[in-house]
């Protein structure tokens, strides 16, 4: 069964970094074909995909936010980690990780973590 | 990057009636198109993959059809627990994106 959990603060404040964890279970990031992805969703809002490491380390990233962004991986551990820089209160939101769907062409994610709300305010 | 847009952005629906939601790509992106269910509090769920696939566990009066740049997901019966926010996603591209949701809601 593959369960994934996101961990890390609750608040943080302005220009400080957010380091998440993502610990998951039930397969692992050195098969190949897996990844783990980070999807983010502000409060009443749509969904926003923000990276995606793959089992041979590749690394993807929003375009929007790739220079904030560094997603990283530790395989023994089974842990994903992403961390976000110079974090602002339109960073407020619940972060999602995701594993991607090993049986469809593309990045799908059929597996979810439950989410954590991360806040950013002074 | 590929904007997704859905309509309609919310709708109103009694049990038992057919629903059909539509995303509407802004290139085209072949078959690469999937839907999740969202209810509050909750993490997304995936429904259906590659444009017309139903994921395992997900009742079959869920479908999704379309190619190129126009899909819809309709469900077939509406029951109490579909009432929720649906989200297209394409995965054509390795940046992939979201629609901006539609809110499904009992009449």
């Amino acid at each position: 069964q593959i369960t994934l959990k996101e961990s890390g603060p609750t608040l943080v404040k302005p220009t400080q970094t957010l380091t998440l964890t993502c610990t998951f279970s039930g397969f692992s990031l050195s098969t190949s074909g897996v990844g783990v992805g980070w999807i983010r969703q502000p409060p009443g809002k749509a969904l926003e995909w923000l990276a995606l490491i793959y089992w041979n380390d590749d690394k993807r990233y929003s375009p929007s936010l790739k220079s904030r962004l560094t997603i990283t991986k530790d395989t023994s551990k089974n842990q994903v980690v992403l961390t976000m820089t110079n974090m602002d209160p339109v960073d407020t939101a619940t972060y999602y990780c995701a594993h991607r769907h090993l049986a469809v062409a593309g990045t799908v994610y059929d597996y979810w973590g439950q989410g954590t709300l991360v806040t950013v305010s002074s | 990057d590929i904007q997704m847009t859905q309509s309609p952005s919310s709708l109103s629906a009694s049990v038992g009636d057919r629903v059909t939601i539509t995303c509407r790509a802004s290139q085209s992106i072949s078959s690469y198109l999937n839907w999740y269910q969202q209810k509050p509090g909750k993490a997304p769920k995936l429904l259906i993959y590659a444009a017309s696939s139903l994921q395992s566990g997900v009742p079959s009066r869920f479908s999704g059809s379309g190619s190129g740049t126009d899909f819809t997901l309709t469900i077939s019966s509406l029951q109490p627990e579909d009432f929720a926010t649906y989200y297209c996603q394409q995965s054509y591209s390795t940046k992939i994106t979201f629609g901006q949701g539609t809110r499904l809601e009992i009449k």
